[in-house]
């Protein structure tokens, strides 16, 4: 079955880069996102990478997959206030109408 | 904004009401997901359409919840008899054939007294 964990809390001073790390167990996954949700709000796509991709970079945001440990994450370049929400990894894999499996979200808590 | 509009935003109902969501997709999307949202946890998949078809349903729907897409357009999500653990927020997500990127409305957030 498919099983997606992060870290729930993670606290960084503006300006420095914040790493926001997922494991997940389902070795055929086909796509690995990460939405951001703010306060009382929907989910906001920042970026995904293909399984067969090791690297995908986005502006301040850069995705690594480690598919032998089956380890994604979101580095966050210059991290500003405007970044404070929670981050949710997320996967699809084949057979399943590309439907998405959450993990429970990490706060991100940007302090001056 | 997404494209992707919900309706309501907010609903509070007395345990046991009926309650109906409505979702209204992006328009060139065929693809439509439900997904429940509980406080602290990450959105979890409740039912999948394609066009008007309902081509799978999670274990968490039971058969107080019931969903249609009658036009293959916006879709309709109902809960019978509400209980106070359907409190939550309703999230729907809409999707093109050919993209892999799913859009997500803003939610309905629902509360049961």
């Amino acid at each position: 079955g498919e099983d997606v964990e992060q870290s729930l809390f993670l606290s960084v001073r503006e300006g420095d880069s914040s790493v926001i790390n997922c494991t997940y167990t389902d070795s055929s996954s086909t796509y690995l996102y990460w939405y951001k949700q703010e306060p009382g709000a929907g989910l906001q796509l920042l970026t995904y990478i293909f399984s067969n991709m090791d690297m995908k970079q986005d502006q301040r945001l850069t995705v690594l997959l480690n598919k032998k440990d089956k380890h994604l994450s979101l580095r966050i370049a210059d991290t500003q206030t405007g970044d404070s929400a929670i981050y949710f990894c997320a996967e699809t894999y084949t057979g399943t109408a590309s439907k998405l499996t959450f993990g429970t979200g990490t706060r991100l808590q940007v302090t001056l | 904004d997404t494209g992707v509009s919900q309706d309501p935003r907010h609903k509070i109902t007395k345990r046991g009401q009926n309650v109906t969501f409505r979702c209204d997709p992006i328009s060139e999307h065929n693809r439509l997901y439900w997904y429940r949202q509980t406080l602290g946890q990450g959105p979890e998949f409740l039912t999948y359409f394609q066009n008007e078809a309902q081509l799978e349903k999670s274990r968490l729907l039971s058969d107080r919840f019931s969903a249609e897409r009658p036009k293959g357009s916006f879709s309709t999500l109902e809960i019978q008899r509400t209980e106070q653990g359907d409190s939550a927020m309703y999230l729907c997500a809409t999707r093109s054939p050919v993209n892999t990127e799913a859009f997500f409305g803003q939610g309905t957030r629902l509360t049961v007294v």
